[in-house]
């Protein structure tokens, strides 16, 4: 089994849509990130958690919610789904010490129409 | 504004070809991390540098990290198809207590048979 899990792989949704995308992780690590990938972007950061009571906004959080269920798990939630919100979804999680080594989940792959 | 800069976007050659991905940036980083990342996965750890001058090898891959801690390059020797990818760079802010990782855009490489 994969070290960070993402649920769905692929998903195609309406617009208004609210979509969950779901992150585990066997890593045992504290620290647990949301990215975006789009075409000539790069990996942007939507949000973050250093521990389950700990949530921190990133560059492009307006839009979407998170919630730290357990140290485990880590999801991402878009309550009304827009169009320019299709995009690659990555979930990452790091040690709390260290040199802040990301390990990526495989991606979540989502289409607003 | 973008924390990291990287060149080229997208480089195309044959295999047994040399080649230099730059990475640059202004701003000063404690450490710089190298991923790459494989259609439908999530980016891979490559290295970690993090001394001014640094050089480490890794096969035919070879990442160093200025001087000054503001940009790294990596160069690979005699490409080969199995190193098509998305190479991603990322620098860790040395600002930051909480050790935030900032992403260039990415340099897309393919490497013809």
């Amino acid at each position: 089994d994969a070290d960070v899990t993402q649920t769905p792989r692929n998903r195609i949704t309406k617009t208004g849509k609210r979509i969950m995308l779901e992150c585990s992780q066997t890593k045992g690590h504290d620290r647990m990130y949301w990215y975006r990938q789009d075409p000539g972007l790069g990996l942007r950061l939507i949000y973050y958690s250093f521990d389950v009571k700990d949530i921190n906004k990133g560059e492009i959080s307006d839009g979407y919610s998170v919630s730290r269920q357990a140290q485990a798990k880590f999801s991402l939630s878009l309550e009304s789904a827009i169009p320019n919100q299709t995009a690659l979804y990555f979930c990452a999680t790091s040690p709390a010490s260290g040199a802040n080594v990301l390990t990526f989940g495989a991606g979540s792959r989502l289409t607003v129409l | 504004t973008q924390l990291l800069e990287q060149s080229p976007q997208f480089l195309s050659i044959q295999e047994g070809e040399n080649l230099t991905v730059y990475c640059n940036s202004s701003s000063v980083f404690s450490s710089l991390q190298w991923y790459r990342q494989e259609p439908g996965e999530g980016p891979v750890l490559l290295v970690t540098v993090v001394t001014g001058g640094e050089v480490k090898k890794l096969k035919r891959l070879t990442f160093q990290f200025g001087d000054a801690r503001k940009d790294s390059s990596l160069h690979i020797t005699a490409a080969q198809p199995g190193d098509t990818g998305l190479y991603l760079c990322a620098g860790v802010d040395r600002g930051s207590t909480l050790g935030r990782l900032y992403f260039g855009r990415g340099t897309q490489l393919t490497v013809w048979p």
